[in-house]
């Protein structure tokens, strides 16, 4: 069975700093995928960034990256130059087992920005 | 990526009653999920919703309780039934093509109350 670990339930950075937010995952699966959401205090999931276990680059997306460590079985999100409006709950999420189509999700690491 | 919108956004019910939450998407989507996030907690999943048939469900979750239908490709709904406090949650539809590296959408979501 999938099983997503996020071990840090809340953290803080300065704004314009850069902060990383951990997320490790174990699966039998030889393929799979790994997604980050963020979760403002209005409700909605937004998409942030994925990473196939096959692809040879990290992933990134504008200010995010994600710092895969296959071996590790690691997924860790950079959010680099944080801003305000990064304040949010960040989901690290994989799909189920043997390819389902439904995503499992981590408890969440909730990202307060400093001014 | 598509458009996703929910009905109602958020509500207070009173227990024993039932609530129906519509989700619509602006284009044909092949995978439509719902999923519960109890207050403080992670996003779990109810159901996947199949379109012309009986939704499939997660173990702990029954069609009695969350009745749902899918009539076509762009919409869904999701009804609690004989609601108590503890189905105070938001409530997600999310939308996805299927496939390894399928992106999951998700709605705006409806946060319900139950009194």
């Amino acid at each position: 069975a999938q099983k997503i670990t996020q071990t840090q339930p809340g953290m803080f950075v300065q704004e314009k700093e850069a902060v990383t937010l951990d997320c490790t995952y174990d699966t039998s699966d030889q393929s799979y995928g790994l997604f980050w959401y963020k979760q403002p205090s209005s409700g909605e999931m937004i998409f942030l960034i994925y990473q196939g276990s096959y692809d040879e680059q990290n992933a990134t997306e504008g200010r995010y990256s994600l710092n895969f460590q296959k071996a590790r079985k690691s997924a860790n999100l950079v959010i680099s130059a944080s801003q305000l409006g990064d304040s949010a709950m960040y989901f690290c999420a994989m799909r189920g087992p043997e390819g389902a189509n439904n995503l499992f999700f981590g408890t969440g690491t909730r990202l307060t920005v400093i001014p | 990526s598509a458009v996703i919108s929910q009905k109602p956004s958020r509500d207070i019910c009173q227990r024993g009653t039932s609530l129906t939450i519509q989700c619509q998407v602006d284009s044909q989507v092949t995978m439509m999920f719902w999923y519960r996030q109890q207050p403080g907690q992670s996003l779990t999943l109810i159901a996947t919703a199949n379109q012309g048939s009986e939704a499939t469900y997660e173990s702990g979750f029954v069609i009695d309780k969350f009745p749902i239908s899918r009539p076509n490709l762009t919409f869904s709904t999701l009804t609690v039934s004989n609601m108590s406090p503890e189905d105070s949650s938001i409530y997600l539809c999310s939308v996805g093509t299927g496939g390894l590296t399928d992106t999951q959408y998700f709605g705006p979501g409806t946060r319900l109350t139950v009194l």
